[in-house]
């Protein structure tokens, strides 16, 4: 079976730093997705991981043990237009991705 | 530019009602999904296809009815609306399911579904 687990809630600073962790048990792995959703609004996709290692974009980093089932999503510079859902979703080689129930983080100025 | 296009927006049904939700994409992409998002909730998979002719189910299909006769069209169907499939739905398509083809989603912009 599928299991992914993120924190529900997270608040920061304007101007920090947070990280956003996601630990998954998924058979067939085949990638680690992060996707930012808005209030009211549909998911965008943000970054992602294959091989272990970091990835970044711009503001936005992602991370991926493979080993032990486990990545983050690093946030710096917070703007307040950060304030969102942020779903974590691994990928399987049976073309199904199975997604976290999402952490919400709010930027505080 | 259209992307992936979902209709209605909104939606009321009877218990019993039966009605489909609409998705198209115009980017050629062989892989389509169907999830549906409870309040405080990550999404969860009802039904994907990889391509043409191919469907499969997901976590929570029951209730549900989907086909793929075109690689754009990926109708879901509500066979009899129950209260417990008030939620918000979300198509979404990538280019693939492989590593290599970067399998990335793109998501339609919701239906709010309420069933009484």
């Amino acid at each position: 079976g599928q299991n992914i687990d993120q924190p529900t809630e997270m608040t920061a600073t304007e101007g920090a730093i947070v990280q956003i962790n996601c630990t998954y048990q998924t058979s067939g792995f085949n990638g680690l997705f992060w996707y930012q959703q808005h209030a009211g609004e549909a998911p965008t996709f943000l970054s992602y991981n294959v091989l272990d290692g970091l990835e970044e974009k711009g503001r936005f980093s992602s991370f991926l043990s493979r080993s032990k089932g486990y990545s983050y999503l690093l946030l710096k510079e917070l703007q307040m237009k950060d304030s969102a859902s942020y779903l974590c979703a691994a990928n399987t080689n049976a073309g199904k991705s199975t997604f976290g129930d999402g952490t919400t983080l709010t930027v505080k100025p | 530019n259209a992307g992936v296009t979902q209709t209605p927006k909104f939606q009321v049904l009877k218990t019993g009602q039966s009605m489909t939700l609409q998705c198209a994409q115009d980017m050629n992409h062989e892989y389509m999904s169907w999830y549906r998002q409870d309040p405080g909730m990550g999404l969860r998979l009802i039904h994907y296809s990889v391509g043409a002719g191919i469907t499969d189910q997901g976590e929570v299909p029951n209730g549900y009815n989907v086909s793929r006769s075109t690689t754009e069209d990926f109708p879901l169907r509500l066979l009899s609306a129950a209260p417990s499939q008030t939620s918000v739905y979300f198509c979404a398509s990538s280019l693939g399911w492989t590593a290599a083809l970067n399998e990335k989603l793109f998501f339609g912009s919701g239906t709010q579904l309420s069933v009484l």
